[in-house]
């Protein structure tokens, strides 16, 4: 069964920072890796999709690595701003069956 | 349409009565899954279902929860005689196939009171 560990689960920056979210999966056979924004009380919102035969992908400010022989992505969140707070998801899909497995998430609040 | 509708956004009912939630997925889109999420945890997998193959049912908690998908496109799931552990957000996503990716609904916010 696919576990997806996020970490930390929760991070307190101050405007202007780089970081770094983690996202750790037990099973390697995946198809994709998906990173999700979750505003409070609101959907989620897909930030970035990688393939399992890809190893990053950049939007803007945010780039995504996968390392998928070590069960490993991280997302890289450039010049933080207060208007990035909010909770990030990462989420594998199986070549085995149809799930999408989802981490706990990881809660970031960019202080001004 | 543009993105993954669900209905209603917030609902409120008493313990005991039954509840539809509904789904209008992205045109085009075979798979569409239901999630559940609790105050403060993750998501929880429900069901999923994929053109017309029968619907993988395994993370239904109870024989309360069902759900259908009518014509390949809008799903409703439906839980019968509510409880207030029932209380959380329900999304719907929805793709065309899983190298694709997933698109979100903005969920259904279900109080039993």
């Amino acid at each position: 069964k696919q576990e997806v560990t996020q970490i930390p689960a929760a991070l307190s920056v101050p405007e202007g920072e780089n970081l770094v979210l983690n996202c750790s999966f037990t099973d390697s056979a995946i198809y994709n890796l998906q990173w999700f924004r979750q505003d409070p009380g609101k959907g989620l919102t897909s930030l970035l999709l990688i393939q399992s035969s890809q190893r990053e992908q950049t939007s803007g400010r945010l780039n995504a690595s996968l390392d998928k022989s070590s069960g490993r992505s991280t997302l890289y969140i450039a010049a933080s701003q207060p208007g990035d707070s909010a909770t990030y998801l990462c989420a594998v899909f199986n070549n085995a069956g149809n799930m999408l497995t989802f981490g706990g998430g990881t809660r970031l609040m960019v202080k001004p | 349409g543009a993105g993954v509708s669900q209905s209603p956004s917030n609902k409120v009912t008493e313990k005991g009565k039954d509840v539809e939630l509904r789904c209008d997925p992205i045109s085009g889109h075979t798979a569409l899954y239901w999630y559940r999420q609790s105050l403060g945890q993750g998501l929880e997998f429900l069901i999923y279902f994929q053109g017309n193959s029968a619907p993988d049912k395994s993370g239904l908690p109870s024989d309360r929860f069902s759900a259908e998908r009518t014509g390949g496109s809008v799903s409703t799931l439906t839980i019968q005689r509510t409880q207030q552990e029932d209380s959380a957000v329900y999304l719907c996503a929805s793709s065309r196939g899983g190298r694709n990716g997933y698109t979100f609904g903005s969920g259904t916010r279900l109080t039993v009171v």
